[in-house]
């Protein structure tokens, strides 16, 4: 199966600066990754995706790197601003379980004023 | 394109009783996964049905129960709840349900006295 881990649990960033938010994950085999954004009272939302024939992609103001040799992905959000306070989660396709996504157990991040 | 429709949202039940959700796709999706989330657990999957079939299942009770419809529409039941079963329950769906994004509703929250 696959397990998918956040490195940090919480994340407090000055609004402007930027941030970043790592997960592990631990198949090998795992070769599609999703971050999602979950605000308060909602459900996650998704930010952005990566396949793992590529190892960066960008969206708008977010950049998510795959590291495929140490198992590493990562979430970059520029200009870090008040509306991206959320808990962030990082999931995985599980290759053996073909239709169950695996997620971490995701990032609160505080933006600071 | 409407999102994803959960209801109730909010629901409160005793122990021993037994409680129906209810999940609306998006329209044209035909996979839909349910997922429990706890403060302590984080996001575990319970199952996941496309086209009326339940195609994997996550490592829960058999007291939680589900079923999809010929629309895609998604029920789950959770028959002589427990204290511990106080959650938000999420639903997701997606085209075909095997890597590619899941779309999240906003979740019912289940609280169980």
């Amino acid at each position: 199966g696959e397990s998918v881990g956040l490195h940090l649990p919480t994340l407090s960033v000055q609004e402007g600066d930027n941030s970043i938010i790592n997960c592990a994950y631990s198949n090998s085999a795992s070769d599609y990754f999703i971050w999602y954004k979950q605000e308060s009272g909602k459900g996650p939302q998704f930010i952005i995706d990566i396949r793992s024939n590529m190892d960066k992609r960008q969206g708008q103001r977010v950049t998510v790197l795959l590291n495929k040799t140490v198992k590493h992905l990562s979430l970059q959000i520029a200009a870090t601003q008040p509306g991206d306070s959320a808990v962030y989660f990082c999931a995985a396709w599980d290759s053996v379980n073909d239709y169950k996504l695996s997620f971490g157990a995701g990032t609160t991040v505080t933006v600071r004023a | 394109k409407a999102g994803v429709t959960q209801t109730p949202r909010y629901l409160i039940k005793t122990r021993g009783q037994q409680v129906t959700l209810s999940c609306s796709p998006i329209s044209g999706h035909r996979s839909v996964s349910w997922y429990q989330q706890t403060p302590g657990q984080g996001l575990q999957f319970l199952f996941e049905y496309f086209s009326e079939t339940q195609r994997n299942k996550g490592n829960f009770p058999g007291r939680f129960s589900g079923r999809q419809f010929s629309n895609s529409r998604s029920e789950m039941n959770v028959s002589t709840l427990e204290l511990g079963d106080s959650a938000l329950y999420l639903c997701a769906s997606s085209y075909q349900g095997s890597k590619e994004t899941q779309y999240f509703g906003p979740g019912t929250r289940l609280l169980v006295l």
